[in-house]
C-alpha cells in the first residue's frame, strides 16, 4: 500500500476557480512534506516544503497546509490559470529511509478557459 | 541557481543496445545523485541512489547490471541502459542535492 494517497486523482476547473489537492500519508516519522509541480514531460518542481512543525506555507496562489496529527496534507491553489495544468505530486521525506523520499501517485490538474 | 540538467532530452534506440544519460548539476556541487523512473500516469519510482565517488545504491528490484550508474564528479552522474529492451522505455529523472534535492528535466526513452 502506498504511504502517500492522493484524491482526487484528476481534476477539471475553470480558469479563475479555486481548488484543493488532498493528500494523506502513513510514513512517521517523517523530516518534511512537499508539494511538486510536474509538468507534462517535465521534471517536477518545488512548491513548498514543510516541516513537521509547520501548519501552512504559500507560495504565491499556492497554500499548503499541513496536520501532523491526522497526517494530511492540502494544496489550494487561487485563481487559477491554465498554465496550472500539470500533476501536483505530494512528496513526504521519510527519516526511516535516511530521509528518502516517498511520492504520491499525483493528481492531474486541467484548468480550461 | 540550483539548475539540474539532463541530456539528452528524449531519445528513441533499437531493441539491443546501449543508451547513456546525463545528469548534471550547474550551479553547485551535489554529493548525491538520485535516479528515478516514472511510467506513463505513474509516480516517480527511485532507482538508485549515488555518490560521487563510490558504488551506486540501488533498490530492490532494479538489476545493477542493467542500469550502470557512474558518479564520477561532484557535478555529474550517468546512468547507462544496457541492452535496452522494449520494457526499458520510460521517463528517467535525476535529481541532485545540495541541502535540498532539485529534480532535472528528465529524459524520455524509447526502445524500438
Amino acid at each position: 500500500k502506498n504511504q502517500v494517497e492522493q484524491s482526487p486523482q484528476s481534476l477539471i476547473i475553470l480558469e479563475g476557480k479555486n481548488c484543493t489537492l488532498q493528500c494523506n500519508y502513513t510514513v512517521s516519522p517523517f523530516s518534511n512534506l512537499r508539494w511538486y509541480k510536474q509538468d507534462t514531460g517535465r521534471g517536477p518542481v518545488s512548491l513548498t516544503i514543510m516541516t513537521f512543525s509547520e501548519n501552512t506555507k504559500s507560495n504565491g496562489r499556492y497554500t499548503a497546509t499541513l496536520d501532523a496529527d491526522t497526517k494530511q496534507s492540502s494544496l489550494h491553489i487561487t485563481a487559477s490559470q491554465l498554465s496550472d495544468s500539470a500533476s501536483y505530486i505530494c512528496v513526504v521525506s521519510a527519516m526511516e529511509y535516511g530521509n528518502k523520499l516517498v511520492f504520491g501517485a499525483g493528481t492531474i490538474l486541467r484548468v480550461k478557459s | 541557481g540550483a539548475v539540474v540538467s539532463q541530456h539528452p532530452s528524449w531519445v528513441i534506440c533499437k531493441s539491443g543496445t546501449s543508451v547513456k544519460i546525463e545528469c548534471r548539476s550547474l550551479d553547485f556541487q551535489a554529493t548525491t545523485m538520485f535516479w528515478y523512473r516514472q511510467f506513463p500516469k505513474q509516480s516517480l519510482m527511485l532507482m538508485a541512489t549515488s555518490n560521487e565517488g563510490s558504488k551506486a545504491t540501488y533498490e530492490q528490484g532494479v538489476e545493477k547490471d542493467k542500469f550502470l550508474i557512474n558518479h564520477a564528479s561532484l557535478t555529474l552522474s550517468t546512468l547507462t541502459v544496457t541492452s535496452a529492451h522494449p520494457e526499458d522505455s520510460s521517463f528517467y529523472i535525476c535529481s541532485a542535492t545540495f541541502y535540498e534535492q532539485y529534480f532535472g528535466p528528465g529524459t524520455r526513452l524509447t526502445v524500438t
